[in-house]
């Protein structure tokens, strides 16, 4: 059972690029995430599902582009890579779709823009 | 918007001992909030959730409180091990179909 799947794991980039982080999960959840970890911050909500075809805005999406045509994979647009977007990013899943319950997460993708 | 605080960025505790971390929040209130645990270049991994309407709650050596008076909720790790050692989030629900995460405690149990 694979659960939430993220690649790349590691990614560099020159300010100005674009490039898309995957996300996939196995587990038939409604309710998949965005989250950016950087350090004494903890994790900032960057957008959510909470179905196909159902996507919102969390606390910091500038910059950041989602879609969710299927259930089980949520991709993630840098439009234009900044230093700022330099961090951890992690993806996350539950079953409901009211996001309440308890997340699983992906093993995180570390980008840094140089 | 919610604001969440975890007592210290880092806890040293001797093995054995009994480990309490601290989550204040302010403004609205949950109606649930979630312990995970992260370990160095992993993500996090659920521990335990507890409602609004639910003092405490325990899961083998975890015990979380919450009291919505002090708009606090306590953590502990009771005869700690050195395997415990990892980052502890805290994380509450904002009403708007997504979670609200602590910075998280860093806990370090020595042998």
């Amino acid at each position: 059972n694979a659960g939430v799947t993220q690649t790349p794991k590691f990614q560099v980039l020159k300010t100005g690029q674009s490039m898309t982080l995957q996300c996939a999960q196995d587990m038939n959840h409604e309710y998949m995430s965005w989250y950016r970890q950087d350090p004494g911050m903890g994790l900032r909500l960057i957008h959510y599902s909470v179905g196909a075809g159902i996507t919102d805005q969390g606390e910091v999406p500038n910059g950041y582009n989602v879609s969710r045509s299927t259930t089980e994979d949520f991709p993630l647009r840098l439009l234009s890579a900044a230093p700022s977007q330099t961090s951890v990013y992690f993806c996350a899943s539950s079953y409901p779709g009211t996001g309440t319950g308890e997340l699983f997460f992906g093993e995180g993708s570390r980008l840094t823009v140089l | 918007s919610q604001k969440i605080e975890q007592n210290s960025e880092a806890l040293n505790i001797q093995e054995g001992k009994t480990a309490t971390l601290t989550c204040n929040y302010t403004n609205y209130s949950p109606a649930y909030l979630q312990w995970y645990r992260q370990d160095p270049g992993r993500g996090p991994v659920f521990l335990l959730l507890i409602r609004e309407n639910e003092k405490e709650k325990r899961k083998e050596r975890l015990k979380v409180t919450f009291d919505t008076t002090l708009k606090q909720s306590l953590f502990h790790i009771t005869a700690s091990q050195p395997a415990d050692s990892a980052t502890y989030l805290c994380a509450l629900d904002t009403g708007r179909r997504a979670l609200t995460f602590g910075s998280g405690t860093r806990l370090q149990v020595q042998p």
